[in-house]
């Protein structure tokens, strides 16, 4: 089955840029699916942060849009996650995640990663 | 944009039936799905779709809408039930976005 495992610096200054990768395994990154990033501050609740198709088509959360940037890398079967000028506001467990679509209707996200804190600080 | 409300905290007595709602205009167009989140781990799907779980999701755990609300029901909780649920939907502005509710702390008693 498909297993989706985070990896990048736990630790970031704050204006920094943020950057993860989620390496997928057990499964092909160009199957019919979105690749998503989530993230739960400590304490509080998820917020869907983007998404990428293995074409590079992405959506982002309106309220990130500026700071994200999602990319795809099909010959090593991961995709990533880079958000500039990070503050304290940002530290998270940052989760990636596999969106399916059901007829461009509703969706699901299954499986998840383990997820990764980040912690923005000097 | 869209937002979906949830209760921050139900409680249920062991072997009792529990709803748990979440609220939102984009429930009207599109299913919710739901997660369990038990501390110092990642979510896991349990409801998806009208009424669908995923191998290995117990059969006490079923799904519901109506109007703006969808709703997650476990019938006969069980101790292991105990955790944060979280119901996400597409956004319903057309736009290709999602939104998660604020999540609801599930205790069994």
């Amino acid at each position: 089955q498909v297993q989706l495992q985070e990896s990048g610096p736990g630790l970031v200054k704050p204006s920094g840029t943020l950057s993860l990768t989620c390496a997928v395994s057990g499964g092909s990154i160009s199957s019919s699916n979105w690749w998503s990033w989530i993230r739960q501050p400590p304490g509080k609740g998820l917020e869907w942060i983007g998404e990428i198709y293995h074409s590079g088509s992405t959506n982002y959360n309106p309220s990130l849009k500026s700071r994200v940037t999602i990319s795809v890398d099909k010959s090593k079967n991961q995709f990533s996650l880079k958000l500039s000028s990070v503050t304290a506001a940002d530290t998270a467990v940052y989760y990636c995640a596999r969106a399916t679509y059901y007829y461009d209707s509703y969706n699901w996200f299954d499986p998840w990663g383990q997820g990764t804190l980040v912690t923005v600080s000097s | 944009s869209s937002e979906l409300t949830q209760d921050p905290a139900v409680s249920v007595a062991l072997g009792q039936t529990v709803r748990i709602t979440c609220q939102g205009d984009s429930l009207r167009s599109y299913y919710a799905s739901w997660y369990q989140q038990k501390p110092g781990q990642a979510p896991v799907l349990v409801i998806y779709g009208k009424n669908n779980r995923p191998s290995g999701i117990p059969d006490r755990f079923s799904g519901s809408s109506s109007g703006n609300t969808a709703s997650l029901t476990i019938t006969g909780a069980q101790a292991e039930d105990e955790a944060d649920y979280y119901c996400n939907s597409r956004d319903s502005s057309g736009n290709r976005h999602v939104v998660f509710g604020g999540g609801t702390k599930l205790t069994v008693l």
